[in-house]
Parts: structure tokens; C-alpha cells; sequence
């Protein structure tokens, strides 16, 4: 089945330990992205990354970091988790601009933080 | 960053009515999304649209992505309980880099 698949989907930790959240695709996708949801706010974008070792910055990438060393895989690092991090994270993924659907982002189940 | 406005934020309806929701941007798009959302899940994609003008459906679901490029409505007829959940637009930018802009979501509910 295609799908993104995110790990942890629930996590409470304490501030400033250092935590990772994993993203993994199965369709050969080019594009990843990173998305935190909070009430009232939608969906806003902490990084997203074009393709292998190409990564860029959203517009709340504050307190984040990204790496793409594989094409599947696109993990989300809180190095020093702080409780405004508390959130629903989601990992989306799309394929190589120019393929059919390329425009459509394909959502995890979301991953639920809470930073104390 | 920049966000879509999309109204209603929620709306309670009975059964079998029909629902409209839209959402509109300062911006132009070259594609509009709708997705929606159930409690504790990720967003699924409903209908996508690619050109202005351009009128999609999906089962009881109705997209148009308006000719100004700055807008969409979704429409939903003869709602059903399972149409229960969280409706989001999201809209591509036309710029070089991959950039989804999001609205806040209608919630919507429905009454048997």
C-alpha cells in the first residue's frame, strides 16, 4: 500500500531532551515536507526538501532540524524540545514535479508531541 | 507565513442538506487542493484541481477552481454522518520553489 508512515504517532517528552520523529514513503516520491497543525492555525510548513541532501526551510522552521540522506526518508530533530513545540506533526510527500499528481501531497497519520 | 482564508470556520447541518465551503487567497495559484480530515488522522485528498474554471466531482463531492486563481469553492450535496470532520483547501503557489499555502479549515458536522 502506498503510504507515508510516520513514528512516533504519540510522544510526551520533557523540555530539552532531544527527540526524533521519523517519516518514511514507499512511492518513490521526490518531495517531502514537514507540517505542524495547532487550533486556529491550519497547517504551516517547518521545512520540506526537493529531493536527496536538498533541503529548505518553511515558514516555521525555528527550533527544527531536517535531513534527507535517502529518498524514502525525511526525519523531523527537536534538539532541545521547548513545551511551545507541543503540536500535531505531519509528514507529506509528492512526486518530482512534471510526473502525474505531482502537485498532490500525500499525508502520514499524523504525530501527535507534547513537550513539558 | 501566508494563509488561505476559507469560510465557513463551521457549520452544523442536517442530513441530507447540501454544504458549500470556499476558500480565497491575495494570491494566484496554479492548483488547488481540497482535503479532508478525521479525528486523529492525516489529511486525505479529496479532489484536485489544475486549471481555472475547471470543474471536478467526486461522488457527492464538487470542486471549481475559480477564474481569478485566487479562489475555490467545494461543495457537497445530500450530506451523510460520515461527511463528519475537518475540510481543508491548500493552494500551489506559482512561484519556482514546491509551495502549498493552507486554509484554517471548516469544520463541519452533521445531524442525523
Amino acid at each position: 500500500e502506498a503510504q507515508v508512515t510516520q513514528n512516533p504517532r504519540y510522544l510526551i517528552t520533557v523540555t530539552g531532551k532531544k527527540l526524533t520523529v521519523t517519516c518514511s514513503q514507499n512511492m518513490n516520491h521526490e518531495y517531502m515536507s514537514w507540517y505542524r497543525q495547532d487550533p486556529g492555525l491550519g497547517l504551516r510548513q517547518i521545512y520540506y526538501s526537493m529531493n536527496v541532501e536538498v533541503t529548505d526551510k518553511g515558514d516555521v522552521p525555528e527550533g527544527y532540524k531536517v535531513s534527507r540522506k535517502e529518498k524514502r526518508n525525511f526525519p523531523l530533530i527537536l534538539e532541545s524540545p521547548s513545551p511551545n513545540q507541543t503540536s500535531l506533526y505531519f509528514c507529506a510527500s509528492s512526486p518530482r514535479v512534471g510526473m502525474a499528481g505531482a502537485n498532490v501531497l500525500t499525508f502520514g497519520a499524523g504525530s501527535r508531541l507534547t513537550v513539558l | 507565513g501566508q494563509q488561505l482564508n476559507q469560510s465557513p470556520q463551521s457549520m452544523f447541518i442536517q442530513e441530507g442538506e447540501d454544504v458549500s465551503m470556499n476558500c480565497t487567497s491575495s494570491s494566484i495559484f496554479n492548483t488547488w487542493l481540497w482535503y479532508k480530515q478525521d479525528p486523529g488522522e492525516g489529511p486525505v485528498l479529496l479532489i484536485a484541481l489544475y486549471k481555472a474554471g475547471e470543474l471536478t466531482s467526486n461522488g457527492r463531492l464538487t470542486a471549481q477552481f475559480g477564474i481569478t486563481r485566487k479562489d475555490s469553492f467545494l461543495n457537497i450535496s445530500a450530506s451523510i454522518p460520515s461527511d463528519v470532520g475537518i475540510y481543508f483547501c491548500a493552494g500551489r503557489t506559482t512561484s519556482g520553489t514546491y509551495k502549498y499555502i493552507f486554509g484554517t479549515g471548516t469544520r463541519l458536522k452533521v445531524l442525523a
